[in-house]
């Protein structure tokens, strides 16, 4: 079955720790995305990939970080550089930048 | 930059009536459009899109929207609401033809409520 999958689904962290989000995907999709979604305020993309190797800035990207090392792998670390991590977070991907972006369930972080 | 709006942040309605659920987007040219819908706690899931073409789009669940270039809308409607359609729905407006990427725009969601 194809699809996209996130791990944990929910995750728990203190205050001043770096927490890596998992996200993995066997649609062949060569491009990967990163949101994170707030009450009332929409998704917003933090980081997303083109390509394996290559990654861009999103429109929140301070206080995160990824890699893209494989194709199918596109994990974000949430630094304690983040001022309010706390939030639910989406992976997406899609055939191409262009193409129609397919979700994964997301994960929810909370910082104690 | 691209922007979008959902006017209707909660929407009420009984099941078996007509649902419209607004979209309008702000962008120099034809964006590509696109419609989620999302369960508590869950992932979005795509109803439709448009990117070109017949300005009607019919997607999943019995869903459809129309495109209006001039009134720069993208509203979603279902002709019978089913009470499992209470959920988020989202509309995304993208930037097609970009080199820098497709960096879909997301409006803040309308909450339909279904009443039996």
């Amino acid at each position: 079955d194809g699809g996209i999958t996130q791990s944990p689904k929910y995750l728990f962290r203190k205050e001043g720790q770096n927490v890596t989000l998992s996200c993995e995907q066997n649609l062949n999709h060569d491009a990967m995305y990163w949101y994170r979604q707030d009450p009332g305020q929409g998704l917003r993309l933090i980081y997303y990939s083109q390509i394996v190797n290559d990654f861009q800035k999103g429109d929140i990207a301070e206080g995160y970080s990824v890699s893209r090392e494989k194709k199918e792998s596109f994990p974000l670390t949430v630094t304690s550089a983040q001022k309010n991590p706390t939030a639910f977070y989406l992976c997406a991907s899609s055939i191409e930048v262009t193409d129609t972006q397919y979700f994964g369930p997301g994960t929810r972080l909370t910082v104690l | 930059a691209q922007s979008v709006t959902q006017p209707d942040i909660h929407i009420t309605v009984s099941e078996g009536a007509s649902l419209e659920l607004r979209c309008n987007y702000s962008y120099g040219a034809t964006p590509y459009l696109f419609w989620y819908v999302q369960s508590p706690g869950q992932g979005l899931q795509l109803l439709l899109k448009y990117f070109s073409g017949d300005t009607l789009v019919q997607g999943i669940k019995g869903f459809e929207a129309e495109f209006k270039r001039s009134q720069s809308s993208f509203n979603l409607r279902k002709p019978s609401v089913h009470w499992s359609d209470a959920a988020e729905y989202f509309c995304a407006v993208g930037a097609p033809g970009r080199g820098g990427g497709n960096k879909l725009t997301f409006g803040t969601g309308t909450q339909l409520k279904v009443e039996l």
